[in-house]
């Protein structure tokens, strides 16, 4: 029972280059999240989803995209990487409103 | 929009004493109030939840208070141990509707239990 997943759990890339972030869960949870984590700034939500094809915004969108074709799955894409992006990302997944389930983070560094 | 405020920032505790790490939100239509634990190098864990509907939840060594009056809400453990070592995190949302619950995070309390 793996829950949920993500990779890689540590990247490493430069300034400008495309990287994706993925996400896995086998739980067919609803609803999916995407946190960046920062110190001095606790968790912000990037993008959310509430099922396969619908995804909305969350506090600090600017220079992600995520899609959702899938229920399972829900890869967070970096467009142009640059520096301030460096961070580690979570991903979380609900079934019902309240309770989030968290995967173990990627660790994403911009040089 | 919602703004939620966390303290300490650092907490450190003899095993067998008391922590409690305080939270306060801004907007008073908020009705759903989580904790999560993050160990070093994990995902954080939910350990308990409370809604607005509710002043106070127990699960054996850890309680949240709520004060909705003041807009704050607490985490106590009791009896600490070398495990509790973690950073705790608050969180506070509302539920619009039928929408998805979206989470504003405290900005963590790093605790320290020392045996």
């Amino acid at each position: 029972d793996a829950g949920i997943t993500q990779s890689p759990r540590y990247k490493i890339t430069e300034t400008g280059r495309q990287v994706t972030l993925m996400c896995h869960q086998t739980w067919s949870h609803s609803y999916m999240f995407w946190y960046r984590q920062d110190l001095g700034h606790g968790l912000r939500l990037i993008y959310y989803s509430a099922a396969a094809d619908i995804t909305d915004k969350g506090e600090v969108p600017d220079g992600y995209v995520v899609s959702r074709s899938k229920t399972e799955n829900f890869p967070l894409t970096l467009e142009s990487a640059t520096r301030s992006q460096t961070s580690v990302y979570f991903c979380a997944s609900s079934e019902y409103v309240y309770e989030q389930y968290f995967g173990p983070g990627t660790r994403l560094t911009v040089t | 929009g919602e703004n939620v405020e966390q303290h300490p920032s650092t907490l450190s505790v003899q095993e067998g004493d008391s922590a409690v790490i305080k939270c306060t939100y801004s907007d008073s239509a908020s009705n759903y109030f989580p904790w999560y634990k993050q160990e070093l190098g994990k995902g954080p864990q939910l350990i308990i939840d409370i809604r607005s509907n509710v002043g106070e939840k127990k699960d054996q060594r850890i309680a949240v208070t709520l004060n909705k009056t003041a807009k704050h809400f607490s985490l106590h453990i009791t009896e600490t141990q070398p495990e509790d070592s973690a950073v705790y995190f608050c969180a506070a949302s509302r539920r619009y509707g039928g929408a998805t619950n979206k989470l504003i995070f405290g900005t963590g309390t790093l605790l320290a239990v020392q045996p």
